[in-house]
């Protein structure tokens, strides 16, 4: 059974700050992964998805990366602004029976402090 | 585009009520999905369809049933509401090609089953 982990539950930086969200998955065959932002009482919006095949995806401040072998995603936020605060999920996509499935990591909830 | 669209915000509902949460997208999507998300416990599957008069349980479906007349439309029913179904509900859709899917979120429906 895929399993979705992110470490840490919580992160709080100051303003300017780089910082790192990290998402690991148990079983490595996967067709793709995306990393979502969710604003309070908001639903999710995706920022970024990686085919299996791809090493790394960019829009703007953020780049997130994946080591499928190791079963390891890393979001890269760059000069972090307070309107980047939000929680921030990762999901992969794999076989599921007769369907693929998507499993959803719990989130990283980032505060960027002014 | 309004993108995908749910209704209602919020509810609450008598244990033995039965509701349906509405939803609805214009963006010709064939897969619709619905979600719980439970504090601390990420997003869990309750049922999706791949297309119009198609639709298949997720992980958590007891409790639920859905229909998908048209490609539009999306219903979610309860039909003996109980405690254990207070949650955020989130509707979701993507056109699924191959294993390149990219999902938008409605915005969301809180229940409390009191």
């Amino acid at each position: 059974k895929q399993e979705v982990t992110q470490i840490p539950a919580a992160l709080s930086v100051p303003e300017g700050e780089n910082l790192v969200l990290n998402c690991s998955f148990t079983d490595s065959a996967i067709y793709n992964l995306q990393w979502f932002r969710q604003d309070p009482g908001k639903g999710l919006t995706s920022l970024l998805l990686i085919q299996s095949s791809q090493r790394e995806q960019t829009s703007g401040r953020l780049n997130a990366s994946l080591d499928k072998s190791s079963g390891r995603s890393t979001l890269y936020i760059a000069a972090s602004q307070p309107g980047d605060s939000a929680t921030y999920l990762c999901a992969v996509l794999a076989e599921g029976g007769s369907n693929y499935k998507l499993t959803f990591g719990k989130g990283t909830l980032l505060t960027v402090n002014p | 585009n309004a993108g995908v669209t749910q209704t209602p915000k919020f509810r609450i509902l008598k244990i033995g009520q039965s509701m349906t949460l509405q939803c609805t997208q214009d963006m010709n999507h064939n897969y619709m999905y619905w979600y719980r998300q439970d504090p601390g416990m990420g997003l869990k599957l309750i049922y999706y369809s791949v297309g119009a008069g198609i639709t298949d349980k997720g992980e958590v479906p007891n409790g639920y049933n859905v229909s998908r007349s048209t490609t539009e439309d999306f219903p979610l029913r309860l039909e003996l509401a109980a405690p254990s179904q207070t949650s955020v509900y989130f509707c979701a859709s993507s056109f699924r090609d191959s294993t390149n899917e990219k999902l938008f979120f409605g915005s969301g429906t809180q229940l409390s089953v009191l």
